[in-house]
């Protein structure tokens, strides 16, 4: 079955302890992108990657790091979480090519720091 | 940059009643539009898209959605709504910057179905 699977599902943790968040999808994309959920904000892009090795920031990217070193995985890294980056996050998968794709979404995380 | 905006936080339809959710995105050219349903506790699932040709476009679940042009719209409908119809729906538009990898989302419509 071709899927996006996100672990964990729920987090709760503490100010300043470094977290990941995995990402791995089963559909050989290219595209792969977390997303933040804040009510009232919609989705909003934090880091995206093209392709292996290759990564850029989004709209909100501070406080956030990734990696692509394989082409399923795409990890989100909390080095130091803060309190504001309580939220439900989300990694989407889609083809890279010309013009958009349909995007793919995780199942999402829901994370907290106290 | 192109941004998308759902004038409706809430709405609530009757079960069996028609539903249209609005959603206007800014764009000067033709855009690559999608509707998205969040329903509790799960990820966005894809109900439909729009890239070109016809305005009139099908999706899952019995929905629907009409781009228009002139009114930069892209309003999704349903002639008549299920209770397990509950949830949040996103629009969306590929963002051109990322060569429309990227999706600029609305902030949502919460739909509730009352009995």
């Amino acid at each position: 079955e071709a899927q996006v699977t996100q672990n964990p599902r729920y987090l709760i943790t503490v100010t300043g302890k470094k977290l990941t968040v995995t990402c791995s999808q089963n559909m050989n994309h290219e595209y792969m992108s977390w997303y933040r959920q804040d009510p009232g904000l919609g989705l909003r892009q934090i880091y995206y990657s093209m392709n292996v090795e290759v990564t850029d920031k989004g709209d909100v990217p501070e406080g956030y790091k990734v990696s692509r070193k394989e082409k399923r995985n795409f990890p989100l890294i909390l080095e130091s979480p803060s309190p504001n980056q309580t939220s439900l996050y989300f990694c989407a998968s889609s083809l890279w090519d010309k013009g958009a794709n349909e995007q793919y979404f995780g199942p999402g995380t829901r994370l907290t720091v106290t | 940059a192109q941004s998308v905006t759902q004038p409706d936080i809430h709405i609530t339809v009757s079960e069996g009643a028609s539903l249209e959710l609005r959603c206007n995105y800014s764009y000067g050219a033709t855009p690559y539009l999608f509707w998205y349903v969040q329903s509790p506790g799960q990820g966005l699932q894809l109900l439909l898209k729009y890239f070109s040709g016809d305005t009139l476009v099908q999706g899952i679940k019995g929905f629907e959605a009409e781009f228009k042009r002139s009114q930069s719209s892209f309003n999704l409908r349903k002639p008549s709504v299920h209770w397990s119809d509950a949830a949040e729906y996103f629009c969306a538009v590929a963002d051109e910057n990322t060569g429309f990898q990227k999706l600029v989302f609305g902030t949502g419509t919460r739909l509730l179905v009352s009995p």
